[in-house]
């Protein structure tokens, strides 16, 4: 199966800082998105993006799909965005996503 | 729009019991997936299922675990004689209409065996 890397491991930032967040894949994936875990556990949606540039607030996301990578940024960083960035993708179509091990941010004010 | 919906949020239970957790997909939803989050890990596939199939089980353990997703109702995660192993986050995701596309996650049942 596919291996999932992701980097950097922990984050800490500043609030208001921006920050870019990285996942490799060793093969191709179809489906690729990008979860935020927050501290309570919840795991939420944040981008289906198998490839292209996609925006939502001070989220971006980017998926080169031919180099295998995808990028996470986020700006001007609030508090609130602490918690879990998990990538996640399916190579095979078979609805099988396999996780990184997310990055861990956390933001101080 | 209701999203993915589980229960219970928590569940405790002895050594020996049965946990059954419960996931209702979005509506119009008919691929529900299970992935299991162990105590500082990543998430881990379980087994995709369709109305009354089970499409690939490869993720779940050989023993003592078990998925179904009725015809009617939502789709259930069985654990037998849970041990404390068991103690994780259980999520269910669901997708529209095939495997390619957007999965939806729940809030995920966390597990507790004493």
């Amino acid at each position: 199966g596919i291996q999932v890397e992701q980097s950097p491991p922990d984050l800490i930032l500043q609030e208001g800082a921006n920050s870019t967040l990285r996942c490799n894949f060793s093969d191709s994936v179809n489906n690729l998105q990008w979860f935020h875990q927050n501290p309570w556990g919840q795991l939420i949606n944040l981008f289906y993006i198998p490839s292209g540039t996609k925006q939502n607030g001070r989220l971006s996301a980017t998926t080169v799909a031919t180099e295998r990578y995808s990028l996470l940024y986020i700006s001007s960083s609030q508090t609130t965005d602490s918690g879990v960035y998990f990538c996640a993708g399916d190579s095979g179509n078979t609805g099988k996503l396999i996780f990184g091990q997310g990055t861990t941010l956390q933001v101080k004010p | 729009n209701a999203g993915v919906m589980q229960n219970p949020r928590h569940l405790v239970r002895r050594r020996g019991q049965e946990a059954r957790l419960r996931c209702s997909p979005v509506k119009g939803h008919s691929h529900v997936y299970w992935y299991r989050q162990l105590p500082e890990e990543g998430l881990k596939f379980m087994v995709y299922l369709q109305k009354e199939n089970i499409i690939d089980e490869s993720g779940m353990p050989k023993e003592r675990f078990s998925a179904e997703f009725p015809k009617e109702g939502p789709s259930i995660l069985r654990i037998q004689q849970v041990v404390r192993g068991d103690s994780a986050a259980y999520f269910c995701a669901s997708s529209r209409n095939d495997p390619m596309g957007a999965q939806y996650f729940g809030p995920g049942t966390r597990l507790l065996v004493l």
